[in-house]
């Protein structure tokens, strides 16, 4: 399996415009885990899919962010409109309900850089 | 809420000397401790974990030890190499639900 899949792995745009990330997880995981991380504030969870559904938003910043997973094998974090705090890398990571231990694996990160 | 809290920013040590990475929670024991590696530019990735009524484990190089008295995780790398240089993350996982909390971690420097 190549593992978790994010695109873009660097996005620079300007405030106020749309921001789409991408993912793709591990095929057969159930859970998928959108974290974003600072040098401030370090590994936040903004939200967790379980079986394509959202169980947790409580980490979702603001209404600006939205989150979805249309199927297994897709999914996606949309910030609009973006501002420059928003700026952060942001880590896509699944997990399987069937694993010996609760481990998550990460994807590559997307580095967001919204000047 | 629960914290964790990495004993330092940054470690530096000699180049086959074991590094010990300091971990300690506040309020209820989790279920399980994670501990993951994170190179730059890379996603965190799993070591080792250790159940709550584990003392120790133990991972090639690699040692964790949980004392719920003092609310602490060590993490222990033994004849240390520079490959090993990276940030470390402690990871609470409370063993009912499936979010885990990361610590801010400690970058750790293996001199040659």
């Amino acid at each position: 399996d190549a593992g978790v899949i994010q695109s873009p792995r660097h996005e620079v745009t300007e405030m106020g415009q749309e921001v789409t990330l991408r993912c793709k997880p591990i095929s057969g995981h159930d859970y998928l885990f959108w974290y974003r991380q600072t040098m401030m504030r370090g590994l936040e969870l903004l939200i967790y899919f379980n079986n394509n559904v959202p169980i947790d938003d409580s980490g979702m910043p603001e209404d600006r962010f939205s989150a979805k997973m249309p199927n297994a094998s897709f999914s996606t974090l949309k910030i609009q409109p973006s501002e420059p705090r928003d700026s952060a890398v942001y880590f896509c990571a699944s997990s399987s309900n069937e694993g010996t231990y609760n481990e998550q694996f990460f994807g590559p990160g997307t580095r967001l850089t919204v000047l | 809420s629960q914290k964790i809290e990495q004993n330092s920013e940054a470690l530096n040590i000699q180049e086959g000397k074991t590094a010990t990475l300091t971990c300690n929670y506040t309020n209820y024991s989790p279920a399980y401790l994670q501990w993951y590696r994170q190179d730059p530019g890379r996603g965190p990735v799993f070591l080792l974990l250790i159940r709550e009524n584990e003392k120790e484990k133990r991972k090639e190089r690699l040692k964790v030890t949980f004392d719920t008295t003092l609310k602490q995780s060590l993490f222990h790398i033994t004849a240390s190499q520079p490959a090993d240089s990276a940030t470390y993350l402690c990871v609470f996982d409370s063993g009912s639900a499936r979010q885990l909390t990361f610590g801010s971690g400690t970058q750790l420097t293996v001199l040659p």
